[in-house]
């Protein structure tokens, strides 16, 4: 089935340093849309950015993405993290041609430190 | 408009005992999912429906667990004979439907069983 890995489960940044987080899936589907979900303390996640199309940088709030098809990997990526990134972050997809649940990783908590 | 409402907030619950979990989707949307989040398996997918029609609950543990939608207004998932193992935050979010698969989250319960 339709799976999403995000492999480092706490990742721990200085302020003003770059970042990633990976994010590579599985899906026997064609027609599928990938997400990136934040997550503040004590709040809901909520959308960070959204993207369908292979190899078209997405943006929005400082964080970029990229999907890569060829290599089933849609990691998130800032230039310049700030206290307030700190956050839990989740990658997801769903199958834009069939059911509308969108299928999670882990999560990865970012922690940006001073 | 008010976003997602889930009540209550917290829950705790002796083992064997039931719960009941309430959510208010946004206005306008016409599907509501359920998803259970722990730190080890981060947001997982429960089930969800389409027009108040269940369409996938694959995510649902089979014998206590159930979910309702008697109107567009408001989802219940019910658990019987809760277990410490059910200890988790749940959450519920809605989305437009069809090929606006950005799901929109709402705060969550946290049920504790003791």
């Amino acid at each position: 089935g339709d799976s999403v890995t995000q492999t480092e489960g706490l990742v721990t940044v200085t302020e003003g340093l770059p970042v990633m987080l990976n994010c590579t899936y599985q899906t026997a589907y064609s027609d599928v849309a990938f997400f990136w979900y934040v997550q503040y303390l004590n709040e809901a996640p909520k959308l960070l950015l959204r993207s369908s199309t292979d190899n078209k940088r997405t943006e929005h709030q400082g964080f970029h993405a990229t999907l890569h098809k060829s290599s089933s990997s849609f990691h998130l990526q800032k230039s310049s993290v700030q206290l307030s990134d700190s956050a839990l972050y989740y990658c997801a997809l769903s199958d834009l041609g069939g059911s509308a649940k969108l299928i999670f990783g882990e999560g990865t908590k970012l922690t940006v430190s001073s | 408009n008010a976003g997602v409402i889930q009540t209550p907030r917290h829950k705790v619950t002796g083992k064997g005992q039931e719960a009941t979990l309430w959510c208010e989707p946004i206005s306008g949307h016409s599907a509501v999912f359920w998803y259970r989040q722990t730190i080890v398996q981060g947001l997982e997918f429960l089930t969800y429906f389409r027009n108040q029609a269940p369409i996938d609950d694959s995510g649902m543990p089979k014998e206590r667990f159930s979910a309702q939608m008697p109107n567009q207004s408001h989802s219940t998932l019910k658990i019987q004979s809760t277990q410490p193992q059910d200890s988790a935050v749940y959450l519920c979010a809605s989305s437009l439907g069809w090929g606006q698969n950005t799901l929109y989250f709402g705060a969550g319960t946290r049920l504790s069983v003791l």
